[in-house]
């Protein structure tokens, strides 16, 4: 079956603009999550969504960054205004159940200029 | 707040040598630990995950043992073979109860090299 799967692969942008990463996760999962990883900061979580509970965003560095889920499958992770520091790779994972294993896709590499 | 620590933070070692790969972790309230691989310009693919109630978990070549009052878990992999190449992460999940308890918190991996 098919796994997680990410869009765009790659993403240049200047600074200043807005930028959409989406988000396949595994049909069937009802837990998706989205980490970021930078070569300063490791692997980070950002936001997760587990069925129709409101997300846990605790992990959004700031009020430029949102995600939502539209219909308990497809996410999109939203970066307005983007920095230079927003450069990195952003990777989207799912699982069965909130406690089941992570499977993750192979991630945005994102670039700002 | 959870730390976890991997070390070494590289490691280079002929093909057929049997090795290990350590992982700390500060707060022992943990749900489980998993360790991870992640090849260059890929996602993670999960090697193995331990419930916390539990000592270890083997798949093939890879043993991973889990200590959660000392807050330490360790990965042996046995003669190391060259595409065993990778970076190597370890996760926790933190206990059911408290907020958060959904996300996984990463150490900053062991980049792990077999040389033919």
């Amino acid at each position: 079956g098919a796994g997680v799967s990410q869009s765009p692969s790659n993403k240049v942008t200047e600074k200043g603009k807005d930028v959409e990463l989406r988000c396949d996760p595994i049909s069937g999962h009802t837990a998706l999550y989205w980490y970021r990883q930078s070569l300063g900061q490791g692997l980070e979580f950002l936001i997760y969504f587990q069925g129709n509970s409101a997300p846990d965003k605790s992990g959004l560095p700031s009020d430029r960054f949102s995600a939502e889920r539209t219909g308990g499958s497809v996410s999109t992770l939203t970066i307005q205004r983007t920095q230079q520091e927003d450069s990195a790779v952003y990777l989207c994972a799912s699982s069965l159940m909130i406690y089941q294993p992570q499977h993750f896709g192979d991630g945005t590499r994102l670039s700002i200029l | 707040k959870q730390e976890v620590t991997q070390i070494p933070a590289a490691l280079s070692v002929p093909e057929g040598e049997n090795l290990v790969l350590n992982c700390s972790f500060t707060d022992s309230a943990i749900y489980n630990l998993q360790w991870f691989r992640q090849d260059p310009g890929k996602g993670l693919t999960s090697l193995l995950l331990i419930q916390s109630s539990q000592r270890e978990q083997t798949s093939g070549r890879l043993n991973a043992s889990l200590d959660k009052s000392s807050g330490r878990s360790t990965l042996y992999i046995a003669a190391s073979q060259p595409g065993d190449s990778a970076t190597y992460l370890c996760a926790v999940r933190r206990r059911a109860g408290g907020t958060s308890y959904g996300k996984l918190t990463f150490g900053q991996g062991t980049i792990l090299t077999v040389h033919p």
